[in-house]
């Protein structure tokens, strides 16, 4: 595998389930973020992790929960979620403390669908 | 309040033609960056920009950074339906933070 792998890629559950998305780098990566990307909205940072610590979480409600056991792995645990959770998850990574502006690298992203 | 305003938001031209996409911000960032993303994948880095006029050049895409940092253009020269895709500005902000612009959906007809 190379690059960034993200499984599954495709998720329909109900409001009631528990569910979690998968992230991987295999880039050497020292920081991984969770996205969302919504029709007709920019995307939106939900939560950065820099050397397994989580350095930002952009006010995102507590029915997402982030987990990142190692600075190449990174979770998504999903519980209670709302319709309006339906969007593409896109994990990225990246190199910081490289002079240079923080290029990420993005996986292909979990089409998630909340019923 | 957006950010980064990326216009047009949708643009559909013929195989061969010009075009010019913007991306613009009252703020400033400290570098620039655009990627493209065709349906079903993430985006995919396309360049990175870090000086204020500064103009780079990827085969037939044409990017600038604005004098003051604030705004980029990408201009494609002849474009070919594998240029159809939605590209994306993300000014760097600190750090780790990248904002995106909501996006420029190309598509070019053949």
């Amino acid at each position: 595998e190379t690059g960034v792998t993200q499984t599954p890629r495709h998720l329909v559950m109900g409001m009631t389930n528990k569910k979690s998305l998968k992230c991987e780098q295999h880039l050497g990566h020292n920081a991984m973020y969770w996205y969302k990307q919504s029709a007709k909205k920019p995307l939106e940072l939900m939560f950065v992790y820099n050397f397994k610590e989580q350095t930002e979480n952009n006010s995102v409600p507590s029915r997402f929960s982030p987990e990142c056991p190692n600075s190449s792995h990174l979770f998504l645990h999903l519980h209670t979620l709302q319709p309006e959770d339906s969007a593409l998850y896109l994990c990225a990574s990246s190199q910081e403390g490289l002079a240079g502006a923080n290029e990420q690298f993005f996986g292909p992203g979990t089409r998630l669908t909340v019923l | 309040t957006q950010l980064l305003e990326q216009s047009p938001q949708f643009l559909s031209i013929q195989e061969g033609e010009n075009l010019t996409v913007y991306c613009n911000s009252s703020s400033v960032f400290s570098s620039l960056q655009w990627y493209r993303q065709e349906p079903g994948e993430g985006p995919v880095l396309l360049v990175t920009v870090v000086t204020g006029g500064e103009v780079k050049k990827l085969k037939r895409l044409t990017f600038q950074f604005g004098d003051a940092r604030k705004d980029s253009s990408l201009h494609i020269t002849a474009a070919q339906p594998g240029d159809t895709g939605l590209y994306l500005c993300a000014g760097a902000r600190g750090a780790q933070k990248l904002v995106f612009g909501q996006g420029t959906r190309l598509t070019i007809n053949p």
